[in-house]
């Protein structure tokens, strides 16, 4: 399996920066995604990373490094519209793509 | 909106019956998926579909079962229906196998068994 971790919740504050981490045990997958998902929402795509390194998109980014089994998400310029659940999720061979539990942030102002 | 579309949007019915879920994918994707997600759980993969075959299979039940017909919609058909079985079932698509492409998720639809 995969067993995705994820921080079960995180508070920040507006304009402020907050990463959240996603490690995971697998022996190997195709690439590791980023989703956010509000509350009765469908979930939609953040970002991705095939390759070890940091993908910048606007004010999100997403890191990968499969040698330590790690990745993290990085928001900047934090919005209270950002407030949401942060799903991590991986895609091996021969099934779908599996979430983690996802993390909740709180933005406050 | 992602360009998926799941009918319908809530289903409130007892236990013991059965219950049919669809979805259309985005024009141009060949693979759906469908996801199932409660409060505990998170987001649970219960079935793939490309262009027509089943290509992977998740934790889904034998009460429950799938397939995509040959204008590539899907549907999901739960049976025996427990009150466990209350949930967000949401479809997703892509354009491929999903190897490196995304998924585009549906609005899903929201199960209450009573």
């Amino acid at each position: 399996g995969q067993n995705i971790d994820q921080p079960t919740e995180m508070t920040a504050t507006e304009g402020a920066i907050v990463q959240i981490n996603c490690t995971y045990q697998t022996s190997g997958f195709n690439g590791l995604f980023w989703y956010q998902q509000h509350a009765g929402e469908a979930p939609t795509f953040l970002s991705y990373n095939v390759l070890d390194g940091l993908e910048e998109k606007g004010r999100f980014s997403s890191f990968l490094s499969r040698s330590k089994g790690y990745s993290y998400l990085l928001l900047k310029e934090l919005q209270m519209k950002d407030s949401a659940s942060y799903l991590c999720a991986l895609n091996q061979a021969g099934t779908a793509l599996i979430f983690g539990k996802g993390t909740t942030l709180s933005v406050s102002s | 909106d992602s360009g998926v579309t799941q009918t319908p949007k809530h289903l409130i019915t007892a236990t013991g019956q059965r219950v049919t879920l669809r979805c259309s994918p985005r024009s141009g994707d060949l693979s759906v998926y469908w996801y199932q997600q409660s409060l505990d759980q998170g987001l649970q993969f219960l079935i793939q579909y490309y262009n027509g075959e089943e290509r992977a299979k998740g934790n889904i039940l034998e009460r429950f079962s799938a397939q995509q017909f040959p204008d590539l919609h899907s549907e999901l058909n739960l049976s025996s229906l427990e009150l466990g079985d209350s949930a967000l079932y949401f479809c997703a698509s892509s354009v491929d196998q999903g190897k490196n492409s995304p998924l585009h998720f549906g609005n899903g639809t929201r199960l209450t068994v009573t």
